[in-house]
């Protein structure tokens, strides 16, 4: 069965430096697909980056960027120059492909604080 | 813009009281999904509609039904509601193919409060 892990319940970062958010997973599946969201206090999810496992690149948008290690089964989130809107609560998912739709598999989260 | 609308945002039931959460959509897609998240928990899949099939998550108990009149529109019925029904339910779509085009696309959740 395919699971998420992600160790960091929460994470403090200064504003304007670096943070690096853990994740690795589990899967006997070849093709897989990982993905980050964000939630803010609001509730809704916000799609951040995506990973395919079959992707030689480690994706990137923005000020975000996936360190995917496949060998390691880990697709950590690094966030630059953080902001003080970047305070939310960051999953790590993983599709798991059905017949039909395909659905996420999440992992625990991490609550990141970005102080001033 | 193209969207995924809940309604409520907040909904106060009472303890057995049957509730009815809506989740519309104009992103066209074929696939709409459940998730209820407890507080400080990840989310977790209830059940999906692909076009009009519906597929029920093995674990998701009796008492989540759903609705999917149409391509647009899909309803989360709870029939009896419990204290511990008390959650966030997400509703998301997606298109039915694979890679990056398979993001979900999520609703901003109806926060449910059982009295």
């Amino acid at each position: 069965a395919q699971k998420i892990t992600q160790t960091q319940p929460g994470m403090f970062v200064q504003e304007k430096e670096a943070v690096t958010l853990d994740c690795t997973y589990d899967t006997s599946d070849q093709s897989y697909g990982l993905f980050w969201y964000k939630q803010p206090s609001s509730g809704e999810m916000i799609f951040l980056i995506y990973q395919g496992s079959y992707d030689e690149q480690n994706a990137t948008e923005g000020r975000y960027s996936l360190n995917f290690q496949k060998a390691r089964k880990s697709a950590n989130l690094v966030i630059s120059a953080s902001q003080l809107g970047d305070s939310a609560m960051y999953f790590c998912a993983m599709r798991v492909y059905m017949e039909y739709g395909n659905k996420l598999v999440f992992g625990a989260g991490t609550i990141l604080r970005v102080k001033s | 813009d193209a969207m995924v609308i809940q309604n409520p945002r907040y909904q106060v039931t009472q303890f057995g009281k049957p509730v009815t959460l809506s989740c519309s959509q104009t992103l066209n897609h074929n696939v709409m999904y459940w998730y209820q998240q407890k507080s400080s928990q990840a989310p977790k899949l209830l059940f999906h509609y692909y076009d009009k099939d519906f597929n029920n998550e093995a674990d998701t108990p009796d008492n989540f039904q759903s609705r999917r009149p149409n391509t647009s529109f899909c309803f989360l019925d709870i029939r009896s509601p419990g204290l511990g029904d008390a959650a966030m339910y997400l509703c998301a779509t997606s298109r039915p193919t694979s890679g990056r085009n398979n993001e979900q696309f999520f609703g901003p959740g109806t926060r449910l409060t059982v009295l």
